[in-house]
């Protein structure tokens, strides 16, 4: 099964320093791999999304992330915080195959923390 | 516009009645899904229909039923509500095609008294 793993519930850093969100996925085949924001009460939002192509993936809000095949990681990186970053970071992956088509699995969530 | 839609934003009712979520969607995607958010934020998928035609049912009690009278809109019922159903429901949407993004409404934050 598809899945991906978000290994810290929360991250915090000062604002103006860089910023990263981890992820890492396990999939069969060739991964489809997003990240999402939520503000409070608000739905998800799209940042950005890997599916072939350059290793590196711009955003929106000048988020970035890197794919790394070897090391099964999609994390997401901001070269420097601004408050207005902190909220909760979805990792998602696609899944590709038959009936499971549709599927998108969500990781647990990363709450960002940026602090004046 | 709002690209998926979603009421009543918030819903408190009491145990045992029967409630109902609307969504819409103007995007033109043929796929549309619920989703439910528990009070530790973590994301799990319930249904997920492709042209009104279900295809996707993950474990969910048969108290909740999705309707989808045409592929822009999918609706949600559920029956004889229980506290353990307190939580947000998001309704989304995506194109059919493997590499697109699949977009949410803003939610519907239901609490069961």
């Amino acid at each position: 099964a598809q899945s991906v793993a978000q290994p810290e519930d929360q991250v915090n850093v000062a604002e103006g320093n860089p910023l990263t969100v981890k992820c890492t996925y396990s999939v069969s085949g060739n991964p489809y791999l997003f990240w999402y924001v939520q503000y409070p009460n608000r739905g998800l939002q799209f940042l950005l999304k890997y599916i072939t192509g350059d290793n590196l993936v711009k955003g929106s809000y000048g988020f970035e992330a890197e794919f790394n095949k070897s090391q099964t990681s999609f994390h997401l990186k901001k070269p420097s915080a601004l408050v207005s970053d902190s909220a909760l970071y979805f990792c998602a992956v696609r899944d590709l195959k038959g009936g499971n088509f549709n599927k998108f699995y969500f990781g647990s969530g990363t709450k960002l923390n940026v602090k004046p | 516009d709002t690209a998926v839609s979603q009421t009543p934003k918030y819903l408190v009712t009491q145990m045992g009645n029967d409630k109902s979520i609307k969504c819409e969607q103007n995007l033109g995607h043929d796929t549309m899904y619920w989703y439910k958010q528990d009070s530790k934020k973590f994301l799990k998928i319930m249904f997920s229909y492709n042209n009104k035609e279900l295809i996707i049912n993950e474990t969910v009690p048969n108290r909740f039923s999705p309707k989808s009278p045409d592929k822009a809109h999918l609706n949600l019922h559920i029956n004889s509500l229980e506290l353990g159903d307190s939580a947000v429901y998001f309704c989304a949407s995506s194109p059919r095609t493997g590499g697109n993004t699949i977009y949410f409404g803003e939610g519907s934050w239901l609490t069961v008294v």
